[in-house]
């Protein structure tokens, strides 16, 4: 089983639709972020969380908010979504214990906004 | 956190060693630098992190001068299923209390 699962992988919705991105792993990991990819621009963060209680804006959180459940479940939410919103998503996780920058990426989710 | 700068594309045969070169001028003393490298449609993966002078595992080696200023990621006989996007992140080892930024990478492209 993959260490850190995303759903769903596929997503089409319409203007104005609330959505819900999920996150999970198992890796026992107490960081996690979620990403957004767009074509030729890389990947930027949208938010992050360094433990269950912390929540952090990235570089792009206008129009993204997110739940840390639990220490292995962290959703994204897009309130209302909109066709610029289409992209690829990306969950990721690192361990801080480790002393290491290795994050570990999901499969990625990719929502289409009509 | 220190900017990085890297090619935005490279091309390479199959079978040639490609180093791909990063700026980072303003990197700081507790600064590592680290390499992820993300297949189309899929999430990165980190490659390989050193500090100073080299450092190398199985699928790569990582090249830092002495004033750690740029580095160098250098891929042995590479082949078509190394084409992706390499990307430069530097800072603290554990990332501290802010996150890395990935940037846009450089598209290596693998020709046969």
């Amino acid at each position: 089983d993959a260490d850190v699962t995303q759903t769903p992988r596929n997503r089409i919705t319409k203007t104005g639709k609330r959505i819900m991105l999920e996150c999970s792993q198992t890796k026992g990991h107490d960081r996690m972020y979620w990403y957004r990819q767009d074509p030729g621009l890389g990947l930027r963060l949208i938010y992050y969380s360094f433990d269950v209680k912390d929540i952090n804006k990235g570089e792009i959180s206008d129009g993204y908010s997110v739940s840390r459940q639990a220490q292995a479940k962290f959703s994204l939410s897009l309130e209302s979504a909109i066709p610029n919103q289409t992209a690829l998503y990306f969950c990721a996780t690192s361990d801080r214990a480790s002393g290491s920058q290795e994050q570990y990426f999901g499969p990625g989710t990719r929502l289409t906004v009509t | 956190l220190a900017k990085t700068t890297q090619p935005i594309s490279m091309d390479s045969y199959e079978g040639q060693e490609v180093n791909i070169t990063c700026s980072h001028n303003n990197i700081a003393t507790n600064d590592y630098i680290t390499w992820y490298q993300q297949f189309p449609s899929q999430g990165p993966r980190f490659i390989i992190q050193g500090y100073k002078t080299k450092v190398t595992n199985e699928v790569a080696s990582l090249f830092i001068p002495a004033d750690r200023k740029s580095s160098t990621l250098s891929l042995p006989r590479v082949s078509l299923s190394d084409t992706a996007v390499y990307y430069c992140l530097v800072g603290p080892r554990n990332s501290g209390n802010t996150p890395l930024v990935f940037g846009k990478g450089t598209r290596l492209s693998v020709i046969a």
